[in-house]
């Protein structure tokens, strides 16, 4: 996977729009840009996924400028639910047959939302 | 209702002691990953399969083994070789292989104190 560098922690306060950057300079043609949320002692749920330009869905929006090599996500409006760690993951889609690929989580961005 | 399981939630052992933890997963996915997360950190591959009977080392595979001998099922032995065996351990699942652009589905977790 290429590398990330997601700034450490954020905080935001309720009903405020968030937007957390990724860079990722080192990102390959066939490489995708998938965001995780993960709340304390649980899994990471999928958020978002794109390739290049916007893309939207009913929790958040995916912004990847023309040259690819960093991506912002965009969470409208965000709640005390919204309290998480948030990471940002990059590679391809392509299936590996018998190989070593390094697939990898970063720390992520802590984002904090007060009242 | 398809997901992943994994079970229990909280394991204790004593030092010494060899401990399974399960995955079990209904959503018809080849690939399944086992990934361990240190408090404050990212996740970090532990292994992976792309199919059954098929499994290959992550990151940090030393002290570790797994068996995928159902399409459902990729139970991890955390042997007394492993060090620093107290963790959170998530398991999750995807389509095929390629986290980098395959959503993945993660297990609830299971967090393994050892004394």
């Amino acid at each position: 996977l290429a590398k990330t560098t997601q700034p450490i922690s954020m905080d935001s306060y309720e009903g405020q729009e968030v937007n957390i950057t990724c860079s990722h300079n080192n990102i390959a043609t066939n490489d995708y840009i998938t965001w995780y949320q993960q709340f304390p002692s649980q899994g990471p749920r999928f958020i978002i996924q794109g390739y290049k330009t916007k893309v939207t869905n009913e929790v958040a929006s995916l912004f990847i400028p023309a040259d690819r090599k960093s991506s912002t996500l965009s969470l409208p409006r965000v709640s005390l639910s919204d309290t998480a760690v948030y990471y940002c993951l990059v590679g391809d889609k392509r299936q590996v047959a018998g190989s070593a690929r390094q697939l990898t989580f970063g720390s992520g961005t802590q984002l904090t939302v007060l009242p | 209702d398809g997901g992943i399981t994994q079970s229990p939630k909280y394991l204790f052992r004593k030092e010494g002691q060899n401990v399974t933890l399960s995955c079990e997963q209904n959503l018809n996915h080849d690939a399944m990953y086992w990934y361990r997360q240190d408090p404050g950190q990212g996740l970090r591959l532990i292994y992976y399969s792309q199919i059954v009977n098929d499994f290959q080392k992550g990151d940090i595979a030393e002290g570790y083994s797994v068996s995928r001998e159902k399409k459902e099922s990729f139970p991890l032995t955390v042997t007394s070789a492993q060090k620093n065996p107290t963790a959170f351990y998530l398991c999750a699942s995807s389509i095929v292989l390629g986290q980098g652009g395959n959503e993945q589905y993660f297990g609830p977790g299971t967090r393994l104190t050892v004394t």
